[in-house]
């Protein structure tokens, strides 16, 4: 079966310091990569989605950057953080079906930016 | 182009009566339709899905979704609330790329 892992659970960080979110999912391989982050009390964000190693498509500009290094690892990266990148972090994959597409979610990072 | 609206930003019920969380959806042509659940700091989990079959779904926990072509609408239902059930629920639409719209989130509480 697939499952994904994220790391860290939670993190508290200076502003202006760098970050580091990984990712990695097992039992599948080439899958669509997600990062989504959830600020407190909005909606899910899409930031950043791969659909092969190396592809990387950023959905809002910003301080945050991602990549793929290898086909089942997925990293969120910032070299100074903002008070504003405070939130939930959430990484999917996701199976291409015949129809639309459906999501699989880890169990995500809070990150707090003090 | 796609959107998703969530009717109710909260809704609440008492334990053992009906839940109902409504969602409608705006897209071009035949949508794949999700509903997932979030429990505080975890991550989502998948409901159901519509994907052009039964319009009536049936998922895991008691919950159900009927696919209304007609009033664009995907409302999420259950018979009878359990405490457990309290918890952030997300209306999903499928671009049919490799993207979704996620809608902004019903939170259910579920009073005793």
């Amino acid at each position: 079966s697939q499952t994904i892992h994220q790391w860290p659970a939670t993190l508290v960080q200076p502003v202006g310091s760098p970050l580091s979110l990984e990712c990695t999912v097992e039992g599948t391989s080439n899958p669509n990569l997600y990062w989504y982050r959830q600020a407190a009390g909005r909606g899910l964000q899409l930031l950043f989605y791969s659909v092969g190693i190396g592809q990387i498509s950023s959905e809002v500009p910003q301080n945050l950057s991602a990549s793929r290094p290898q086909d089942r690892q997925f990293i969120l990266s910032s070299k100074k953080l903002l008070l504003s990148d405070s939130g939930f972090y959430l990484c999917a994959w996701s199976v291409r079906g015949l129809a639309g597409v459906w999501q699989f979610f880890g169990p995500g990072t809070r990150l707090t930016v003090l | 182009a796609q959107s998703v609206t969530q009717l109710d930003s909260h809704v609440s019920v008492s334990e053992g009566t009906p839940v109902l969380l409504r969602c409608n959806y705006s897209s071009s042509y035949s949508p794949s339709l999700f509903w997932y659940v979030q429990h505080p700091n975890k991550g989502l989990q998948l409901l159901l899905k519509y994907t052009s079959a039964a319009t009536l779904v049936k998922g895991i926990n008691g919950f159900e979704a009927e696919f209304k072509k007609s009033e664009t609408s995907f409302h999420l239902t259950k018979p009878s609330a359990h405490m457990s059930d309290a918890a952030e629920y997300f209306c999903v639409v499928s671009t049919g790329g490799f993207k979704t719209i996620f809608g902004a989130g019903t939170r259910l509480f579920v009073k005793a």
